[in-house]
């Protein structure tokens, strides 16, 4: 079993839909990320969570540390959100475990 | 403020040969992770260079190896590569080793024939 798995593997929305991205783990972190990832290769840092929840425009992300869960929620979604969405978990330091993606298609 | 620089961002290579790849940090980040990512694998942690030295290492055979300089810059070294090899080398800066988000540079695309 992965430590880190996210669900769905892929989605596909309508322009303007709440699209929900979860993220489950199995050890005992320090901190959460929530990465973006677009054609081409780089990178973006969007959330580091360890407890609570952050906001950043349209951006929601949440971790519930009991249940070992997090979920990065998307509103008023636009096809230029259109990318992979990764989820990984820090056991210590900078020590990144790393979720398989969500490919998410926003369609106008 | 620039971003995280890597280089060179294409690399062809054969099997049995060596390569260095190098990340320049954001000014003043002090913290250079290395990862790697393949469509089989997805994104794994090769390593962690914090002032000059190693603090964490992933997974990875001892081919793999790498460094950090007085100026926080970091190169990766792979010897006597193999098929399995070829994937996207990320690196990714921070200003410490704690909770704190990274930095990604786009990537070394290497490629082993």
């Amino acid at each position: 079993k992965n430590e880190v798995e996210q669900s769905p593997q892929n989605l596909t929305a309508q322009e303007g839909e709440f699209i929900t991205i979860n993220c489950s783990y199995s050890v005992g972190i320090s901190a959460l990320h929530w990465l973006q990832q677009h054609p081409g290769g780089g990178i973006v840092s969007l959330f580091m969570l360890s407890s609570g929840k952050k906001k950043h425009g349209r951006l929601i992300a949440t971790i519930n540390i009991q249940e070992k869960h997090s979920s990065l929620h998307i509103t008023a979604s636009h096809p230029r959100d259109s990318a992979v969405y990764i989820c990984a978990v820090a056991e210590y330091g900078n020590k990144l475990v790393f979720g398989a993606g969500t490919i998410l298609r926003v369609k106008s | 403020k620039a971003g995280v620089t890597q280089t060179p961002r294409y690399l062809i290579k054969t099997r049995g040969q060596q390569v260095t790849l190098s990340c320049s940090p954001i000014s003043g980040h002090r913290s250079v992770s290395w990862y790697q990512q393949t469509p089989g694998q997805g994104l794994q942690f090769l390593f962690e260079y914090f002032s000059e030295t190693q603090r964490n290492k992933g997974n990875f055979p001892g081919r793999f190896s790498g460094r950090q300089f007085s100026n926080s810059r970091s190169e990766m070294n792979v010897s006597t590569l193999e098929l399995g090899d070829s994937a996207l080398y990320l690196c990714a800066s921070s200003p410490g080793t704690g909770n704190l988000p990274q930095h990604f540079g786009d990537g070394t695309r290497l490629s082993i024939l």
